[in-house]
């Protein structure tokens, strides 16, 4: 079974807009970690905003925001005032608490286009 | 602060060659993760170093080493290479000590492999 699930393929945005981002995830691990990366086309993965498990209030950073919804096994992103250089592609990923290996498990990505 | 530093950006090697690719994560950091990523299976986990020693091992053969020096630098070899090894390959460093499920991974440039 999937464990990180993002059901966008591509989502389109205009400039100055908010946009959503989804990821679903499955765990029975009561510990666990979910970060969303970007990846714009130079490849580099860069780490955009993590929310913890045990975390009461939803991560901020900047313009980016985390929409967590323990119960519905959800984490979306949200990005507000969209620019064109957040064109890109976004994972969602998790990692668990149990056991000792820490690996990050990607989803497939979501392929954002802003568009001016 | 520099940042992750994948050397080389490009490879290409022809099929039954052998590849080493290195990486320095940031500074300060010891722990240090591999990642395949493919258009066909996504980003998939190949090993973490902490230590000098390997904690943790992804499903692929033992074509794919990797090792890590005492200033925490990381090199990654894949020995007779099959067509199926073209990918992005992505170096990452975390601070936590060791690694957890609440530490993010911060990512390299990534060194983009061609088997021909």
């Amino acid at each position: 079974a999937q464990k990180i699930t993002q059901t966008q393929p591509g989502m389109f945005v205009q400039e100055k807009e908010a946009v959503t981002l989804d990821c679903t995830y499955d765990t029975s691990d009561p510990s666990y970690g979910l970060f969303w990366y970007k990846q714009p086309s130079s490849g580099e993965m860069i780490f955009l905003i993590y929310q913890g498990s045990y975390d009461q209030q939803n991560a901020t950073e900047g313009r980016y925001s985390l929409n967590f919804q323990k119960a519905r096994k959800s984490a979306n992103l949200v990005i507000s005032a969209s620019q064109l250089g957040d064109s890109a592609m976004y994972f969602c990923a998790m990692r668990e608490g149990g056991g000792s290996n820490y690996k990050l498990t990607f989803g497939k990505g979501t392929l954002l286009t802003v568009n001016p | 602060k520099a940042g992750v530093t994948q050397t080389p950006r490009y490879l290409i090697k022809t099929r039954g060659q052998q590849v080493t690719l290195s990486c320095s994560p940031i500074s300060g950091h010891r722990s240090v993760s591999w990642y395949q990523q493919t258009p066909g299976q996504g980003l998939q986990f190949l090993f973490e170093y902490f230590s000098e020693t390997q904690r943790n091992k992804g499903n692929f053969p033992g074509r794919f080493s990797g090792r890590q020096f005492s200033n925490s630098r990381s090199e990654m070899n894949v020995s007779t290479l099959e067509l199926g090894d073209s990918a992005l390959y992505l170096c990452a460093s975390s601070l936590s000590f060791p690694s957890s499920y609440n530490s993010p991974l911060h990512f390299g440039n990534g060194t983009r492999l061609t088997v021909t």
